[in-house]
């Protein structure tokens, strides 16, 4: 169990399909991020949330639409979706990250074809 | 512009042995920087971190060096187990903005493999 739960865990869908990523949390920490892996590259921040509100989108595209209800949970939308968005979606909730670091999820398996 | 690497793709290492994991960055403005540990079909696991006021943190079989006049940190791990074949990320933060939560800048990560 490592505090962070992300949904599901592998997701396959069509270029022209919508789906929904969930990431949850119950560690009472106050802000929540997705990162992007993709193979050989380096973890790509795409989204930050601090108390709820969104504090960064880092140039991601509007197919990509991030949501957070509250500060335990925190979905990512997708729609219109391209192959080479095929990836690992990292969810993770920090307190002070810059100290602690992340809790990282066990990330989601995305597969666009 | 990739502001921390992790110049070696992968490492091979005889258990029992010291691994070391080397990484680079270029912001000055990183004033702390942690290691975090990934096994196939897991998130990352956080390993250790350094403050830039210190030069060296050690926690069990793990170290960490920090030599901030090269911009450079290293992760030794000794003695090597097969169980630590993982890919090792090291990863770098700085305040943003004035506000507390931060965010962390990760390099493209090492493979680690520890041979019986």
């Amino acid at each position: 169990e490592t505090g962070v739960t992300q949904t599901p865990r592998h997701l396959v869908m069509g270029m022209t399909n919508k789906k929904s990523l969930k990431c949850e949390q119950h560690l009472g920490h106050n802000a929540m991020y997705w990162y992007k892996q993709s193979a050989k590259k380096p973890l790509e921040l795409m989204f930050v949330y601090n108390f709820k509100e969104q504090t960064e989108n880092n140039s991601v595209p509007s197919r990509f639409s991030p949501e957070c209800p509250n500060s335990s949970h925190l979905f990512l939308h997708l729609h219109t979706l391209q192959p080479e968005d095929s990836a690992l979606y990292l969810c993770a909730s920090s307190q002070d990250a810059r100290v602690y670091g992340y809790t990282f999820g066990s990330g989601t398996r995305l597969t666009v074809v | 512009d990739q502001q921390v690497k992790q110049n070696s793709p992968s490492l091979s290492v005889q258990e029992g042995r010291i691994s070391i994991l080397n990484c680079d960055y270029t912001n000055s403005m990183f004033d702390y920087f942690l290691w975090y540990k990934k096994y196939p079909a897991e998130g990352p696991t956080f390993l250790i971190s350094i403050s830039s006021i210190k030069d060296k943190n050690e926690d069990g079989r793990f170290t960490v060096f920090l030599n901030k006049s090269a911009k450079h940190l290293s992760l030794h791990i000794v003695p090597s187990q097969p169980g630590d074949s993982a890919v090792y990320f090291c990863a770098a933060s700085a305040v943003t903005g004035g506000t507390s939560y931060g965010k962390l800048t990760f390099g493209q990560g090492t493979i680690l493999t520890v041979h019986p």
